[in-house]
């Protein structure tokens, strides 16, 4: 069965800090997807990034970096010289490869809070 | 561009009523799904379309139907609504033409945040 863990529930962290979320999943599958998403305070779901498991580049996009790990089965997610505006609830996510339309298998998500 | 569009936002209901969530997508995408956002849980999916006409089960499909007549629509059924469906509720959808090119990222509505007293 799939599943995905975000064993951090909440981390807080002074503005500037840099931060990493931990996201580590289980698959019998040898393909699949990995997704990270930020729900805001205001509650919408705001995608970030998707990966697919052929693909073990890290990936960076301003202050947003992942690194996928096939072998130990993780996907993490750093934010460099966090932000106010950072302060979030971010969910990893996981789907099969050839699962038409990817029925998404979420993490419990981390509640990330930056204080200024 | 509307996206997706979920009404109500919020509703409260008493146990052993009915109700119908909305959720409409002006994409043109085959694959939708409902979601239900509980604290603690992350998001767990309740039913899914991969297009007009076929709907299936998700991981907690107990006390919902769905059904899709047409590829725009995909409303959410609670027939007799109890405490335990309190939560928020998310549809998304997004673009399949399955195997590599499926998996593409969902679009998310808003929530309905549905209180059930």
């Amino acid at each position: 069965a799939q599943k995905v863990t975000q064993a951090q529930t909440e981390i807080s962290v002074v503005e500037k800090e840099d931060v990493t979320l931990d996201c580590v999943y289980e698959t019998r599958d040898t393909t699949y997807y990995l997704f990270w998403y930020k729900q805001p305070p205001s509650g919408e779901l705001v995608f970030l990034i998707r990966r697919n498991s052929f693909d073990e580049q890290n990936e960076i996009s301003g202050r947003y970096s992942w690194n996928f790990q096939k072998s130990t089965s993780s996907f993490n997610f750093t934010i460099t010289a966090s932000q106010v505006v950072d302060s979030a609830v971010y969910f990893c996510a996981l789907s099969e490869i050839y699962n038409q339309g990817g029925k998404l298998i979420f993490g419990q998500g981390t509640e990330l809070s930056v204080k200024p | 561009n509307a996206g997706v569009t979920q009404t109500p936002k919020f509703q409260v209901l008493k146990t052993g009523q009915s109700m119908t969530l909305q959720c409409a997508q002006d994409m043109n995408h085959e694959y939708m799904s409902w979601y239900r956002q509980d604290p603690g849980m992350g998001l767990r999916l309740i039913h899914y379309s991969v297009g007009a006409g076929i709907t299936d089960q998700g991981e907690v499909p107990n006390g919902y139907n769905v059904s899709r007549s047409t590829t725009e629509d995909f409303p959410l059924r609670l027939l007799s609504a109890a405490p335990s469906q309190t939560s928020v509720y998310f549809c998304a959808s997004s673009y399949s033409r399955g195997g590599r090119n499926s998996n593409q990222p969902q679009h998310f509505g808003d929530g309905t945040r549905l209180s059930i007293l």
